[in-house]
């Protein structure tokens, strides 16, 4: 089955810096793979996602690159503001029954 | 506009009980699934259901059972609790296959602890 890896597990930066956040998923069949942002206490929440016909896309200061030869992805988050401090999970899928397969999350820490 | 709601937000039981989590979602949605989140082991799927009376295991279903009676109403059972069911369960939904740009919704999750 899926499997999904995520790097690193914490990350901190300053505001105003860039953030970027790495995946690599095991089944080159998977065709979808979203982002989910999870503030402290609240649910996790889709924030961008991509399909595997796509190599970028790009939402305001959000930004998910895939590459599909190597079987990586990653989250790019630019001019970080303290109310992105939160944790992300990246997640590989989308075949058979469309489950999900999630990382382990990073905890971003931006201070002001 | 909660779209996707989890009948109880804590709960705590004891060692041996028959624990009902129960999620409800208002979006139509096809596939329904059961996660638990574990520090530093993000999401792992439990169950997923992608029709009324469907099931499917997902990676770590032992110890659990599931039920989809209806559409929109998924229920997680533990049939005989443990410590180490002790967790954050969170519910989601999708359509078949999930849309992009909506990808999962999730419930705001059920903080279990079985002592």
């Amino acid at each position: 089955g899926e499997n999904v890896e995520q790097h690193p597990s914490t990350l901190s930066v300053q505001e105003g810096d860039s953030a970027v956040i790495k995946c690599t998923y095991s089944d080159s069949a998977s065709n979808y793979f979203p982002w989910y942002k999870q503030e402290l206490g609240k649910r996790p929440q889709l924030i961008i996602d991509i399909r595997s016909n796509v190599g970028e896309k790009k939402d305001q200061r959000i930004a998910v690159t895939l590459n599909k030869t190597a079987k990586h992805f990653s989250l790019h988050i630019t001019e970080t503001q303290p109310e992105d401090s939160a944790v992300y999970f990246c997640a590989a899928g989308g075949t058979g029954f469309q489950k999900l397969v999630f990382g382990t999350g990073t905890r971003l820490l931006v201070s002001p | 506009d909660v779209k996707v709601t989890q009948s109880s937000r804590y709960l705590v039981k004891r060692t041996g009980e028959k624990v009902f989590l129960e999620c409800v979602q208002d979006m139509d949605h096809e596939n329904m699934f059961w996660y638990r989140q574990d520090p530093g082991l993000g999401l792992r799927l439990i169950y997923f259901s992608y029709d009324v009376k469907m099931k499917e295991k997902g990676d770590i279903p032992e110890g659990y059972s599931v039920s989809r009676e209806k559409k929109e109403r998924f229920s997680l059972i533990l049939e005989s609790a443990s410590t180490n069911q002790t967790s954050m369960y969170l519910c989601a939904s999708s359509l078949s296959p999930p849309a992009l740009g909506h990808g999962y919704t999730f419930g705001s999750g059920t903080r279990l602890t079985v002592v």
